[in-house]
């Protein structure tokens, strides 16, 4: 079974400039995470989806952060204008439900320059 | 105040021996969750272990063990006969209940482990 797949696995942008990150969840799995990991700390949660529902966008700095999950599969997380500080590695995740154990995909590592 | 914590920024440990990882938690909901996951230098997370906070027995896949220590409010990863694959990062996690915040993942720092051969 495939696992979650992330692209791109790297981008160098410059600050101000749009990014995009794209993600494929595990077949059959509802739910869907965004993690956003900075140098040297654990994943923090930007984003959670239920299908096509975002249910927790509560960490998500919406002033430049935006992400879609069309038809309750693939999702997208954008920003736009980069920031220095948004160098990051982000990560997905999906899991069955709710209460399941969340599998991570290899991540997107970003560095704003 | 840190909900999840590990106090071993680094640790080494002699190839075959056993090595334990300390995680302590704190969280006032009574039904949680608690995993550890590895992070190998390419960067993906790979699940290792899972406890529920109502699981009797200390949950065991293959070399790793979570010794489960409820009053205490530790959750330690123990790694039997390490290998040298086994060198990562590794992170403890808590899901509380299932609220409004519920599925939310609460990560610690992290521990970073060298196998010595």
């Amino acid at each position: 079974e495939a696992g979650v797949v992330q692209s791109p696995r790297y981008k160098i942008i410059e600050k101000k400039q749009p990014v995009a990150f794209w993600c494929n969840p595990i077949s059959g799995h509802n739910t869907l995470y965004w993690y956003r990991q900075n140098l040297g700390q654990g994943p923090e949660l930007l984003i959670r989806y239920e299908n096509e529902e975002a249910v927790d966008d509560s960490q998500l700095p919406k002033d430049r952060f935006s992400a879609e999950r069309l038809k309750g599969v693939d999702s997208t997380l954008k920003i736009q204008p980069a920031e220095l500080g948004d160098s990051a590695v982000y990560l997905c995740a999906s899991s069955l439900g709710l209460a399941e154990t969340q599998y991570f995909g290899p991540g997107t590592r970003l560095l704003v320059l | 105040a840190q909900k999840i914590t590990q106090t071993q920024p680094g640790m080494f440990v002699q190839e075959k021996e056993a090595v334990t990882l300390d995680c302590t938690y704190d969280t006032s909901d009574p039904s949680y969750g608690l995993f550890w996951y590895k992070q190998p230098s390419s960067g993906e997370m790979i699940f290792l272990i899972y406890q529920g906070s109502y699981d009797q027995q200390n949950a065991t896949e293959g070399r790793y063990s979570l010794n489960f220590q409820k009053a205490r409010k530790s959750a330690n990863l123990v790694i039997s006969a390490s290998q040298l694959g086994d060198s990562a990062m590794y992170f403890c996690a808590m899901r509380e209940g299932l609220t409004n915040q519920g599925g939310k993942l609460i990560f610690g720092q992290g521990t970073e482990l060298s196998v010595k051969p």
